[in-house]
């Protein structure tokens, strides 16, 4: 089946530090990918739908400019988490749509532990 | 073996008709959580259940958590075409999925 990478699995970094996540489809192409951020024993919340060369669609109270996100290719979205502090520190999940061939279905990455210290 | 058993895996009824779905886990569930995807779109969280026999409602879908804390169904009164979608449970064991029920509301 489908398969969404994500790199990298867990990070720690410093405050103050940016970050960066890549979200990859490995065998379709996919034109819109979804970033989730999950503190721990908490739902799954919506981030930011990205398109394929355009801007993201950021969900009400995420900050654009603090989330980076970067759709750059139909293969690739990286999420870059900016100046990163401890507040930030969270489970961050993509998934990648795959429109193609009459499917519409969403495969999900297997997730990025980030610790901001 | 998958962790978390959705059922059934589509669903097709008519307007007005109510609904159920079902979440089964192979471990002991301390938050269980239900996601809407409309097609195409991000998940969109609907609520959570950490207590055995625990119920909650949003608007008119209402969910409900077994004493025994491994199941969860998730009831729909009265459906909508607006319901149409995929109801995804999650575990409190993230990131763990069931796999998915499309619902379709038929007018």
């Amino acid at each position: 089946g489908a398969v969404v990478s994500q790199h990298p699995s867990r990070v720690i970094c410093k405050s103050g530090t940016s970050v960066k996540i890549e979200c990859r489809s490995l065998d379709f192409q996919a034109t819109t990918m979804f970033w989730y951020r999950q503190f721990p024993k908490q739902s799954l919340m919506l981030m930011a739908t990205s398109n394929e060369g355009s801007k993201a669609t950021y969900e009400q109270g995420v900050e654009k400019d603090k989330f980076l996100i970067n759709h750059a290719s139909l293969t690739l979205s990286t999420l870059t988490v900016t100046s990163a502090h401890p507040e930030d520190s969270s489970f961050y999940i993509c998934s990648a749509r795959d429109g193609q061939g009459g499917v519409d279905t969403q495969y999900f990455g297997p997730g990025t532990r980030l610790t901001v210290l | 073996s998958q962790e978390l058993e959705q059922s059934p895996q589509s669903l097709i009824v008519q307007e007005g008709k109510n609904l159920t779905i079902n979440c089964t886990s192979s471990k002991t569930l301390y938050g269980l959580y239900w996601y809407k995807q409309k097609y195409g779109e991000g998940l969109i969280f609907l609520m959570m259940l950490q207590k055995g026999g625990e119920e909650k409602s949003h608007e008119k879908i209402t969910a409900k958590l077994d004493e025994k804390k491994q199941q969860s169904s998730l009831h729909i009164t009265a459906s909508q075409p607006s319901h149409a979608g995929i109801y995804l449970c999650g575990a409190d064991y993230s990131p763990v999925f069931g796999k998915g029920t499309r619902l379709s509301v038929i007018a």
